[in-house]
């Protein structure tokens, strides 16, 4: 079956610093790369995605990049802020339409 | 302030009892997704509906039952759920084709 990971499991940053996030995945047919935010106690939420024929997207401050020859997508943080702090998930699908996630990333932002 | 809306928030239920959990959502998606988390886990999948119809179902036991009414609506049936089951049950739904997932807000369920 599908098989998802994320590196790396806890991340913790200095509030200003980058935070990196990386996706690998082994099936060759996922076509849509997405990242999901999951502060405490709340659901999870799409941050930012990106799809196959596409090589990186970007949104303010968060942008997301694909390699698919190595199989893997990267979530790319930049002047952090305490209220980044929270679990990221990516989850890597293809058109089976199963999402499936990876074991998630805690992300902590000292001020 | 979310557009999937999730009844109850909370459940408590012996391992005899039969509830339900209830799911609803107007954007349109016709796919809709029964998700379970525990704590500092990912989501895990459990059921997808696709037009209304089961599409995938990854191995869940029988005392989870689910059920698509319409379009609009999901519901999971429990019955002599385990302590083991206590967890986070998120409903999302999507659009057609690959597409972001819309959670609700989950019902914590405790088994007693």
């Amino acid at each position: 079956g599908e098989n998802v990971e994320q590196h790396p499991s806890t991340l913790s940053v200095q509030e200003g610093d980058s935070a990196v996030i990386k996706c690998t995945y082994s099936d060759s047919a996922s076509n849509y790369f997405p990242w999901y935010k999951q502060e405490l106690g709340k659901r999870p939420q799409l941050i930012i995605d990106i799809r196959s024929n596409v090589g990186e997207k970007k949104d303010q401050r968060i942008a997301v990049t694909l390699n698919k020859t190595a199989k893997h997508f990267s979530l790319h943080i930049t002047e952090t802020q305490p209220e980044d702090s929270a679990v990221y998930f990516c989850a890597p699908s293809s058109n089976t339409g199963k999402l499936i996630f990876g074991q998630g990333t805690t992300l902590q932002v000292k001020p | 302030d979310t557009e999937v809306t999730q009844t109850p928030k909370h459940l408590v239920m012996g391992m005899t009892n039969k509830k339900s959990l209830k799911c609803e959502q107007h954007m349109g998606h016709r796919a809709m997704y029964w998700y379970k988390q525990k704590a500092k886990k990912p989501p895990e999948l459990m059921f997808v509906y696709s037009y209304e119809k089961l599409s995938i179902n990854e191995s869940v036991p029988s005392r989870f039952s689910p059920e698509c009414p319409n379009s609009s609506l999901l519901n999971l049936h429990l019955h002599a759920l385990q302590p083991e089951d206590s967890a986070l049950y998120l409903c999302a739904s999507s659009g057609t084709g690959v597409s972001p997932l819309h959670f609700g807000n989950g019902t914590r369920l405790t088994v007693t």
